[in-house]
């Protein structure tokens, strides 16, 4: 079965530092990985995917998300925070039974400091 | 504008009041979906269309109903609500060859009393 643990539901840092969402997943087929963002009062947008291509994937906003498959893991990056990028964050993996189906994380919430 | 739309956006209804929310999509995607997000708990799916008249059920698919009998349309049922069905609902909508690059509605609040 697929599932994927987020750790820390919530992190905080500073603007202008490392930002860093840990992700890691359990998939029974090769996986499929995403990362979603949903900003207050709004529905979820697509910040980034892994689809079996290259490891290291760049999405919007300048976040990035290296696929590890010996450690399962798919942690997003972003050097340099910016105030904007206050928001919760999902992880996700395509589920293994079920076409089209998203299996998703608890979520990370992100608070950007000035 | 592409998008999915929802309405209501908030509700508070009481126990045992049937209610729907209407998922609409203006981008003609196949593949369309209901997910209800609690926190601590990220999202569950609910049920889920591939094309018009061919529904599934997700995960969590007790006390819900769908249909889907035009491919822009994807309503939600409940027949009689449950305090336990108080969350945030999202559907979600995409094209069949990029079935997991979905895209979400702005969700409905539901609050059952």
């Amino acid at each position: 079965a697929q599932s994927v643990t987020q750790l820390g539901s919530h992190v905080s840092v500073s603007e202008g530092a490392l930002v860093l969402l840990r992700c890691n997943y359990s998939s029974s087929v090769p996986p499929y990985l995403f990362w979603y963002v949903q900003y207050p009062n709004q529905g979820l947008q697509l910040l980034l995917k892994y689809t079996s291509a290259a490891t290291l994937v760049k999405g919007i906003n300048g976040f990035e998300a290296e696929f590890k498959k010996s450690e399962t893991s798919f942690h997003l990056t972003k050097p340099s925070a910016h105030m904007s990028d206050a928001a919760e964050y999902f992880c996700a993996v395509r589920g293994g039974t079920s076409y089209g189906k998203l299996t998703f994380g608890q979520g990370t919430i992100l608070t950007v400091h000035p | 504008e592409a998008q999915v739309t929802q309405n209501p956006r908030y509700l508070i209804t009481v126990t045992g009041k049937k209610l729907t929310v209407t998922c609409s999509q203006n981008m003609n995607h196949e593949y369309m979906s209901w997910y209800r997000q609690d926190p601590g708990l990220g999202l569950r799916q609910i049920y889920y269309s591939m094309n018009v008249e061919v529904t599934d059920k997700g995960d969590v698919p007790e006390g819900y109903k769908v249909s889907r009998k035009e491919k822009r349309n994807f309503p939600l049922i409940l027949e009689s609500p449950s305090p336990n069905q108080t969350s945030l609902y999202f559907c979600a909508s995409s094209p069949w060859d990029r079935i997991y690059e979905q895209y979400f509605g702005p969700g409905t609040r539901l609050t059952v009393t």
